[in-house]
């Protein structure tokens, strides 16, 4: 039982590239989530799916795109990547939008140059 | 923004020390969790508190819901090296269901 996987591990991107960080989860969760980590700041919202089907923004969804392709995964994109999207990206699931508990990928270190 | 106060930011203490931290907001917070978030790794549910002055423990750790329902305490007792790792309250406003907000975090460093 994987849990909730987030490929890749680590990526460098010039700016103005673009990528897709990919989350899969195998809990049978219908919630999915999107954090940005940067020092000192804890844990921000970018963007959640409450259920499959619906997508909303959090608490700094400026630059990124979101995808609920089904209820297993969940995808955020960078269309044009800026050195202030340096930061280590968490997808988390939980097993629905009331559940608090939240449980989350080993992260994607993003180096933006 | 921000609407959660950790402290403190950072701790380095010896091996077998007790440890204590705590997270203050502006706002009442319905629910309380404290979660650990080991270097590499994405964090992990520790302790999930949904009263006020309810006391829970998980093995060495003891967090506590604040009275005034503002803030949270966590402790950890006879600290070990494994402990090491960044400390996150979280609290969430509304039991209907809404975003979690989280503290800043603190960094615990224990010196073998």
């Amino acid at each position: 039982n994987a849990g909730v996987t987030q490929t890749p591990k680590f990526q460098v991107l010039k700016t103005g590239q673009s990528m897709t960080l990919q989350c899969a989860q195998d809990m049978n969760h219908n919630s999915m989530y999107w954090y940005r980590q940067d020092p000192g700041m804890g844990l921000r919202l970018i963007y959640y799916s409450a259920s499959e089907g619906t997508t909303d923004k959090g608490e700094v969804p400026n630059g990124y795109n979101v995808s609920r392709l089904n209820k297993r995964e969940f995808s955020l994109r960078l269309e044009s990547a800026a050195p202030s999207q340096t930061s280590v990206y968490f997808c988390a699931s939980s097993e629905d939008w009331v559940n608090e508990k939240l449980f989350f990928g080993s992260g994607t270190q993003l180096s933006v140059l | 923004g921000q609407q959660l106060n950790q402290s403190p930011q950072s701790m380095f203490i010896q091996e077998g020390e007790d440890v204590s931290m705590n997270c203050t907001s502006s706002s009442i917070f319905n629910t309380w969790l404290w979660y650990k978030q080991d270097p590499g790794e994405g964090p992990v549910l520790l302790i999930a508190l949904y009263k006020a002055g309810e006391l829970t423990s998980n093995g060495r750790l003891t967090a506590q819901f604040g009275i005034t329902r503002k803030d949270s305490f966590l402790n950890i007792s006879a600290s070990i090296p494994s402990d090491v790792g960044i400390y996150f309250c979280a609290g969430q406003r509304e039991t209907s269901g809404s975003r979690l907000t989280f503290g800043e975090g603190t960094q615990l460093t224990v010196n073998p």
